[in-house]
């Protein structure tokens, strides 16, 4: 398995609080994203980073932000909770030109 | 705006049949396809990545592009109770800086013991 964790790997939160989800991989791959996957919906990418500090939007990008200080490390945060934001979120590493993503074991966050 | 559409399931075969899933993609540029299965609760798991026509096989699987139709498939053989899963078609556009995926809303097999 690629070497991908995610932290916390449960949480519950209220609205209105802002929320840090962690991955960190130990691939020393160049490119990481983020993912929520809701039933219906399927796996939707919010944003991804091609590099230290180079990041860019997804296609549901609204409310939340990234940023990338080193290259093991990429982090989501929900910058004011919402309901709407429960999820379960992934995150994904690639280091191939053609694309291959390995997933990570997922954050389940619910947001009361 | 790019889709990938998946037929959702569930799709049931008997064990020891081939299971065939389909998927089909509308960005005619599309390089890169992948399948991921994902089971209940966990994330999803690359099994398949397939970048010309044809087919290519790994196992009891395989995977089979047509870019003409803008179809991948994935044939599934000697079909195992352990198959049951969602299957989730991917693809890549291909090109500078397009390392991004589309996914498809995934299929869900079951496989009858």
């Amino acid at each position: 398995d690629a070497g991908i964790t995610q932290s916390p790997r449960h949480k519950v939160t209220e609205t209105g609080t802002p929320v840090t989800l962690r991955c960190h991989q130990t691939e020393n791959h160049r490119y990481m994203y983020w993912y929520r996957q809701d039933p219906g919906h399927g796996l939707r990418l919010i944003h991804y980073s091609y590099g230290v500090k180079d990041t860019d939007k997804g296609e549901v990008s609204d409310g939340y932000s990234v940023s990338r200080s080193k290259t093991e490390d990429f982090l989501l945060t929900l910058e004011s909770a919402t309901s709407s934001q429960t999820s379960v979120y992934f995150c994904a590493i690639s280091e191939s030109d053609r694309g291959e993503q390995f997933f990570g074991p997922g954050t389940r966050l619910t947001v009361l | 705006q790019k889709e990938v559409e998946q037929n959702s399931g569930p799709l049931s075969v008997p064990e020891g049949a081939i299971a065939s899933l389909n998927c089909t993609y509308s960005d005619r540029v599309s390089q890169s396809f992948f399948w991921y299965r994902q089971y209940s609760g966990k994330s999803p798991e690359l099994i398949m990545s397939i970048y010309s026509n044809g087919d290519k096989e790994d196992g009891r699987f395989t995977a089979q592009l047509n870019k003409a139709s803008q179809y991948v498939s994935l044939l599934i053989r000697d079909s195992q109770p352990s198959d049951s899963a969602t299957y989730l078609c991917a693809v890549n556009p291909g090109g500078a800086g397009s390392y991004q995926l589309t996914f498809g809303k995934g299929t869900k097999l079951s496989v009858i013991p």
